[in-house]
C-alpha cells in the first residue's frame, strides 16, 4: 500500500489549491479515504472523508470551502481548497479508511501573503 | 464535538521501562451496535503517523506486541511494556464513534 500526496505550495489568502493523493497497492475503489491536517508544531485535525460510493463529510472548519473527490479510474483522491485562510497552513495527509491504517507522507500548504 | 484528553502530555522513560498513556473521552465511545471506535497512533519525528492499535485493543499490522490497548466507555489506555529507543515520538488517540472524528492532543514520549 502506498499513498503519495502532491500539489502543495505557497498560496495567498483567498486563493485556491488542489491536492492529489495517488494510491497504489490496493483496490482503491473499495475504500473510503480521508484527509487529515497538521498545523506546524500542532496536533492532528481531521478534515474530510469520502466513502467508496463518493458520499462526503467535512469538518466544520472547512465546510463550504474545501471539496473532497475521487477518481477511481486514476486511483487518485483529491482535495480542492478554496478561499484559503492563514489558519489552513498545515501538512495535509491522505489516509486510507476510517482507522487510518495507511498514511501518505504529507504535503505542505502555506497560506501567506 | 467529542473531546479526548490525553495524559500525561510528556513522558520520559528509560529503555526497558513500561509506561502507560491515558485517553479520556467527554462521551462514551460505545456505539449502539456495541462497537468502540478508539484508535492509537505514533508519530515519530519527521514522519507521518502510523496506526498502532485499532478498536481499543487490536494490534495494527506489523506493530510489536510490546504495545497494548485497553479500556471501555470513556477511559482508555495505551501501554508500552518495555520501551525501546524507536518508540520515541508523539502518541495520539482518535475516536471515530461520533462525528466529527477527533484526536487527542498528543503525548510526547522522550527517552532518557
Amino acid at each position: 500500500v502506498q499513498l503519495v500526496e502532491s500539489g502543495g505550495g505557497l498560496v495567498q489568502p483567498g486563493k485556491s489549491l488542489k491536492l492529489s493523493c495517488s494510491a497504489s497497492g490496493f483496490t482503491f475503489s473499495s475504500y473510503g479515504m480521508h484527509w487529515i491536517r497538521q498545523a506546524p508544531g500542532k496536533g492532528l485535525d481531521w478534515v474530510a472523508y469520502i466513502s467508496s460510493s463518493s458520499g462526503t463529510v467535512y469538518a466544520d472548519a472547512v465546510k463550504g470551502r474545501f471539496t473532497i473527490s475521487r477518481d477511481n479510474a486514476k486511483n487518485t483522491l483529491y482535495l480542492q481548497l478554496n478561499s484559503l485562510k492563514s489558519e489552513d497552513t498545515a501538512i495535509y495527509y491522505c489516509a486510507r479508511r476510517t482507522g487510518f491504517d495507511y498514511w501518505g507522507q504529507g504535503v505542505m500548504v502555506t497560506v501567506s501573503s | 464535538d467529542v473531546v479526548l484528553t490525553q495524559t500525561p502530555s510528556t513522558l520520559s522513560a528509560t529503555i526497558g521501562q513500561s509506561v502507560s498513556i491515558s485517553c479520556r473521552s467527554s462521551q462514551s465511545l460505545l456505539d449502539s451496535a456495541g462497537n468502540t471506535y478508539l484508535y492509537w497512533y505514533l508519530q515519530r519525528p519527521g514522519q507521518s503517523p502510523q496506526l498502532l492499535i485499532y478498536l481499543v485493543s487490536n494490534l495494527g499490522s506489523g506493530v510489536p506486541n510490546r504495545f497494548s490497548g485497553s479500556g471501555s466507555g470513556t477511559d482508555f489506555t495505551l501501554k508500552i511494556s518495555g520501551v525501546e529507543a524507536e518508540d520515541l515520538g508523539v502518541y495520539y488517540c482518535m475516536q471515530a464513534t461520533h462525528a466529527p472524528l477527533t484526536f487527542g492532543s498528543g503525548t510526547k514520549l522522550e527517552i532518557k
